[in-house]
């Protein structure tokens, strides 16, 4: 079994839609939680970043993580087509510096 | 653009070859990280380098070896190359040797071996 488990998608949703992209792990020690877009043949870039249990929003986005269920989120509000990529989500432990273990990708399509 | 740089974009070689892909780190980073990208896997973390020296490593086959130069570009070495190596190969770079914030990506090399 993966440390991070994610669902490979794909995702097609139509623009304006509010998307839920989520991810499970299995290694308590993860305190550092991180998601990454990735645009076709482009590398991975930081979306959003949280420490802990918890909500951090970011204009039209909003991550949470819940540490007692060992689950996280991404929500993306008024989704446009410009959103559409591989959505990864990535987590560390206090010890793992940038040592990321990533998630397989969530595919998204935003459709007009 | 992220700033980190990484040559070939694309490399197709035969089974035994042996290649190097070639990253340049953002400017003032010192940390470099290499991550392998496959259909199945995902994203793997390799190695990272800190200032020149190794500082971390993950499920990095015996069979690859990489380097952090002086100047802080990175090379990452790949030999006796398998079919399952095709992949695409991303490094990434950070100002410091530990913190947990953002790493910034390359937009990678495709190896594919045949």
């Amino acid at each position: 079994q993966k440390e991070v488990e994610q669902d490979p998608g794909p995702l097609s949703v139509p623009e304006g839609a509010i998307v839920s992209l989520n991810c499970t792990y299995s290694n308590s020690a993860f305190q550092y939680f991180m998601w990454y877009r990735q645009y076709s043949r482009k590398g991975p870039e930081l979306l959003m970043y949280t420490y802990s249990s918890g909500n951090k929003e970011d204009g039209r986005f909003t991550a949470q993580v819940d540490k007692s269920s060992k689950y996280i989120s991404l929500f993306i509000r008024d989704s446009q087509p410009s959103d559409s990529a591989t959505y990864l989500c990535a987590m560390s432990d206090a010890g793992g510096g940038n040592k990321l273990t990533f998630g397989t990708g969530t595919q998204l399509k935003v459709e007009l | 653009d992220s700033g980190v740089t990484q040559t070939p974009k694309h490399l197709i070689t035969a089974t035994g070859q042996r290649v190097t892909l070639r990253c340049s780190p953002r400017s003032g980073d010192l940390s470099v990280y290499w991550y392998q990208q496959s259909l199945d896997q995902g994203l793997q973390f390799l190695i990272q380098y800190y200032n020149g020296e190794e500082r971390a490593k993950g499920n990095i086959l015996e069979r690859f070896s990489a380097q952090q130069f002086p100047d802080l570009h990175s090379e990452l070495n790949l030999s006796s190359l398998e079919l399952g190596d095709s992949a695409l190969y991303f490094c990434a770079s950070s100002p410091w040797e530990r913190d947990t914030g953002e790493l910034f990506f390359g937009e990678g090399s495709r190896l594919t071996v045949l």
